[in-house]
């Protein structure tokens, strides 16, 4: 089966730096993604890591270690619209199927 | 980028009634669609993939003759909630796949349906 755990909930301050964690447990791994949800709208596209280590795009890090089934999301100087849900999805031996955890609950105050 | 559009945005029925809903892919071939239906404060739960051609696969838990999907085209797949009841209530999400690569699967603006 699949098993991906991130925290329910995190807050944060404007310009500060948060780092989102997820751990995974599934029957093959083709890649593990990042999207970011604001609430009534579908997930948009953040990252995407298939190797091990750090890929960085802007303001948003992902970083990944398959070995341990672990990954985080890191998010630098935080913008009050960078409060939203993140979900981190992962691919199992299906391309293209993922499996969703239930989503990180940011809240970035002023 | 592409472009994945669904119709309605929203929608009211009464219980009992049918709903479909309209996913499409705006600017490129999608060969697998799949759904999605989110409950408030939970994450997305696959409900199907839908193949183009082909019957779609469901997932456990999932009444096929309850959810039908119909995937007639490269570019359009349908979701109709049958014989809708008030639990079905919820925020449905499709998304397209493109053959191959690592991002390629691309989300709709969603659909809430709201059933009386």
């Amino acid at each position: 089966g699949q098993n991906i755990d991130q925290p329910t909930e995190m807050t944060a301050t404007e310009g500060a730096i948060v780092q989102i964690n997820c751990t995974y447990q599934t029957s093959g791994f083709n890649g593990l993604f990042w999207y970011q949800q604001h609430a009534g709208e579908a997930p948009t596209f953040l990252s995407y890591n298939v190797l091990d280590g750090l890929e960085e795009k802007g303001r948003f890090s992902s970083f990944l270690s398959r070995s341990k089934g672990y990954s985080y999301l890191l998010l630098k100087e935080l913008q009050m619209k960078d409060s939203a849900s993140y979900l981190c999805a992962v691919t199992g031996s299906t391309l293209g199927r993922l499996y969703f955890g239930r989503g990180t609950q940011l809240t970035v105050w002023p | 980028g592409a472009v994945v559009s669904q119709h309605p945005s929203w929608v009211i029925c009464k219980s009992g009634t049918s709903v479909k809903i309209e996913c499409r892919s705006l600017d490129f071939q999608a060969t697998t669609m799949f759904w999605y239906r989110q409950f408030p404060k939970q994450s997305l739960m696959l409900m199907a993939t839908s193949n183009e051609g082909s019957k779609a696969t469901y997932e456990q838990g999932v009444e096929k003759d309850k959810f039908l999907i119909n995937h007639a085209s490269l570019t359009l797949s349908t979701l109709t909630v049958t014989s809708a009841h008030p639990e079905d209530s919820s925020f449905y999400i499709c998304s397209a796949s493109l053959a191959g690569g690592p991002d390629t699967q691309y989300f709709g603006p969603g659909t809430r349906l709201t059933v009386l």
